[in-house]
């Protein structure tokens, strides 16, 4: 079982441009999670989607987007990118009732 | 003012030595906590979950205050592989997690 995979790993965006990072599990979890990591700030929460069909607003949510398009998948769209996006951004998935979070390699994205 | 706070070290320490980290959290409701623990440039793993007053797994022992609000993580003769971030966890709604800092270990020969 791959467990939490995204995709890219690497990316570089000019200001203004849009992408969408994509996040898969294979760990059969309802819950799934976008996170940005910056230095001195920790891991800060972007969306969560507790189940299929249902997504939220986490901590820092303002210039993105996501779709849970089905249990397995959870994209997060950028939809004109800024500099203070350029973070290491991590997708988790979760069990629910227990709340443990398992987290995918990450994408390290620029924005120059 | 975050809702988990970790002193960010960096603790250095000599192989074989005990180590032991703190972390507050301001949410009385939180239920739940974590650790996991972060090598330089990769994701978060979890380490330990804690759901009541504390956890223990071989060189690792979590333990939880409710009354204070804190949780600790222990360990016990420290390995140089347990070099890395440790980051602490609680719970939020909607499953969600609050993560604090974490808190950089060093460990040496």
């Amino acid at each position: 079982n791959a467990g939490v995979t995204q995709t890219p790993k690497f990316q570089v965006l000019k200001t203004g441009q849009s992408m969408t990072l994509q996040c898969a599990q294979d760990m059969n979890h309802n819950s799934m999670y976008w996170y940005r990591q910056d230095p001195g700030m920790g891991l800060r929460l972007i969306y969560y989607s507790a189940s299929e069909g249902t997504t939220d607003k986490g901590e820092v949510p303002n210039g993105y987007n996501v779709s849970r398009l089905n249990k397995r998948e959870f994209s997060l769209r950028l939809e004109s990118a800024a500099p203070s996006q350029t973070s290491v951004y991590f997708c988790a998935a979760g069990n629910g009732r227990l709340y443990e979070q398992y987290f995918g390699p990450g994408t390290r994205l620029t924005v120059t | 003012r975050k809702e988990v706070e970790q002193d960010p070290g960096p603790f250095n320490v000599p192989e074989g030595a005990t180590v032991a980290f703190n972390c507050t959290y301001s949410n009385s409701a939180s239920q739940s906590f974590f650790w996991y623990r972060q090598d330089c440039r990769k994701e978060p793993k979890l380490l330990m979950s804690v759901y009541s007053s504390g956890n223990e797994d071989g060189r690792f022992t979590a333990q939880l205050n409710r009354a204070s609000q804190y949780i600790s993580l222990l360990i016990r003769d420290s390995k140089l592989s347990d070099s890395a971030t440790y980051l602490c966890a609680g719970t939020n709604s909607g499953y969600a997690l609050n993560f604090g800092k974490g808190t950089s270990l060093l460990v040496t020969p």
